[in-house]
């Protein structure tokens, strides 16, 4: 069946730090990807996505490439900020699913030291 | 973008009792709701997805007669707990889908803590 793999947390940079955060996924036919954001006592939010591959999706500076070959989709961003700190979790749904279900990773917590 | 809310956004409850969380789609319909729920620390769990005016579909090990799922309207779902016990006390948190795309929206979320 359709699963994601994301690599555990928590993760701790510092400011101005480079982030990768890595998701594989293992899906039947042609899944959209997707990034979602988690704060504090908050629900989902959508951070990026990309629908079909060597599509790249970006938001805040945030970016994910989404890679047939190796069926990944790794979130990076350049410089990170505090205000990053948050719970990410990357997700497919299958397309071919009336339902169109997503599947989530199991979360990463990034915090960002000042 | 899509907006969805969710009321309440906190509830707490004693042992045995029940309770009603709504899940509204502001400013579109949505023919496909689903219902999750959140472990501290963990990932979303998808407990049942449901279309207006049909019963809902529950995921394997989800109670349907525990956690009860009406979706009336096209911009309405109701998720009620019923005679909850501690071990229901979560995050539940819904999303919205249109019948155009694959993207689902989310709502808030309702902590739900049973004493």
């Amino acid at each position: 069946g359709n699963s994601v793999t994301q690599m555990e947390g928590p993760v701790t940079l510092s400011e101005e730090a480079f982030l990768t955060i890595n998701c594989t996924y293992t899906a039947t036919g042609y899944p959209s990807l997707f990034w979602y954001v988690q704060y504090p006592g908050e629900g989902l939010q959508l951070l990026l996505k990309a629908t079909k591959a060597d599509d790249k999706g970006s938001n805040k500076g945030f970016e994910a490439t989404y890679r047939k070959e190796t069926t990944s989709f790794h979130l990076e961003k350049g410089s990170v900020q505090v205000s990053d700190s948050a719970v990410y979790f990357c997700a497919l749904s299958d397309r071919g699913s009336s339902a169109s279900k997503i599947i989530f990773g199991s979360g990463t917590r990034l915090s960002i030291r000042p | 973008g899509a907006v969805v809310s969710q009321h309440p956004s906190r509830v707490i409850c004693k042992s045995g009792t029940s309770v009603k969380i709504e899940c509204r789609s502001l400013d579109f319909q949505a023919t496909t709701m689903f219902w999750y729920r959140q472990f501290p620390k963990q990932s979303l769990m998808l407990m049942a997805t449901s279309n207006e005016g049909s019963k809902a579909t529950y995921e394997q090990g989800v109670e349907k007669d525990k956690f009860l799922i009406n979706h009336a309207s096209l911009t309405l779902s109701t998720l009620t707990v019923t005679s909850a016990h501690p071990e229901d006390s979560s995050f539940y948190i819904c999303s919205a889908r249109t019948s155009a795309g694959n993207e689902q929206f989310f709502g808030p979320g309702t902590r739900l803590t049973v004493l």
